[in-house]
This record gives structure tokens, sequence and C-alpha cells, in this order.
């Protein structure tokens, strides 16, 4: 059973960058696409980007082009998000997301259980 | 402003069978993209209960079922029980955004 486990909460500055990991286990690393969604206080789900399995491929969401990266290292088996020139509306719940296939369309599933970012002065 | 639609919220009593919609359009639903349904307990992640539209993934009870027509999907839930309550959004693809994942703006059911 796959299994996403995030880094930690964070207190960011304004102006300042961002990044969150996600270690996968118990399954096959590469295998399929890695999806982060944030979700602001009170409000709902916004897709950010995918990273397909070969880690050279990335789709971002218009409103985060050019200020978040989705990074993979194969070796710990975690794919990272940056996101840099933070401001206090990006305070929210991050979360990274499998795919049960390796496409950008595919249903996500699991989920890791969030990082908690707060921005801050 | 969500691309796909849904009520804000629904209610109904234990034991009932509830219906959330999701409207699309022609980019997206309407083309024939897939929909998924995710549930988020309060103070959880989402979790996957429909994808492709009527498929549900293991271990999700056969309580929830999905269908898709011309440009709008709906989630079903039938013998509603309190462990039920919770948000839950739509997912799609939209080909003439920049990406394309679209998310509904999400739909808390309350059971009353």
């Amino acid at each position: 059973q796959v299994q996403l486990v995030q880094s930690g909460a964070e207190v960011k500055q304004p102006g300042s960058s961002l990044k969150v990991s996600c270690k996968t286990s118990g399954g096959t690393f590469g295998s399929s696409a890695i999806t982060w969604v944030r979700q602001r206080p009170g409000q709902g789900l916004e897709w950010m980007g995918t990273i397909l399995p070969d880690f050279a491929t990335a789709n971002y969401a218009q409103r985060f082009q050019g200020r978040v990266t989705l990074t993979a290292d194969e070796s710990g088996k975690t794919v990272s998000m940056g996101l840099h020139s933070l401001t206090s509306d990006d305070t929210a719940l991050y979360f990274c997301a499998g795919g049960r296939g390796a496409g950008f369309r595919t249903p996500l599933d699991p989920w890791g259980q969030g990082t908690r970012v707060t921005v801050s002065s | 402003q969500s691309v796909l639609t849904q009520p804000p919220s629904v209610s109904e009593a234990p034991g009932q069978r509830v219906t959330i919609s999701c409207s699309g359009s022609s980019s997206n639903i309407g083309a024939g993209y897939h929909v998924h349904w995710y549930q988020q307990l309060p103070g959880t992640a989402p979790k996957l209960v429909i994808y492709d539209n009527t498929n549900r993934p293991s271990g999700v009870s056969d309580r929830f079922s999905g269908s898709r027509s011309g440009t709008s999907a709906s989630l079903a839930i039938t013998g509603l029980q309190a462990e039920d309550e919770a948000d839950y959004y739509c997912q799609s693809y939209d080909s003439t955004l920049t990406g394309g994942v679209i998310f509904g703006g999400g739909t808390k059911l309350t059971v009353l």
C-alpha cells in the first residue's frame, strides 16, 4: 500500500521561499504522477501542479506559473514542491497526492497528511 | 470562482439518499473528461470515493455511486450515516486551461 508522508509545518516571512517534501513508501517510486493541491483556510481544494513519473515533465496551474517548481529525488523517493515570493495569501494547508495512474488527469489516491504553512511577518 | 459548480451545502436525514451535483461545460465534463469525487472529513486529507465517473476504489462503501451525463456529474450517497458528514469535491480536466486540472468549489454535506 503506497503511503505519502509530508514534511512538517512551516512559518515563513513574506517574500521568502518554501519547500515542502513528500516521501513515498510501500510502492514503486516513479510509477505514478504526483500532484500538489492546497487548501486555504475555510476554502476549497486548489490544484497547483503535477509531475509525471519520468520526473522531467510537469504541469502547473496558471496562477502559480513561474512561482512553483516540482522536483524529485529518486534515491530518496521524495517529491518536493517549491514556492517562492510568498505572501499572506499563500497561508494554507498543502497536500501531495499520488495518482492511480501515470498521466496528468489521473485520480488522486492516496494523499499525504498535509503540511500547514503560515506566511506572516 | 470554480470552473466546476457544486452547491455549497446539502442536508438530509440519516437513512435517506442525497445527491451532489457538479456542473461543468463543453470544455471539461462535456468533452468526455472523467470526473472524480473526494470526501474530506473535518481536519483530514481528502479521500477518493469515486473515480472515472462511476468507479469505487477498494474499501469505499457501495452506498457511494457516481454518474455523468452531458456537461454534469453527480455523486449519490444512500443510507446516509452520521459519518458521511463531510465536504465533497468533484475534479475533472479542462482543455482550455493551462495545466487543465480543476476542482469544484466543494459541497458541505450535513446529516441532520
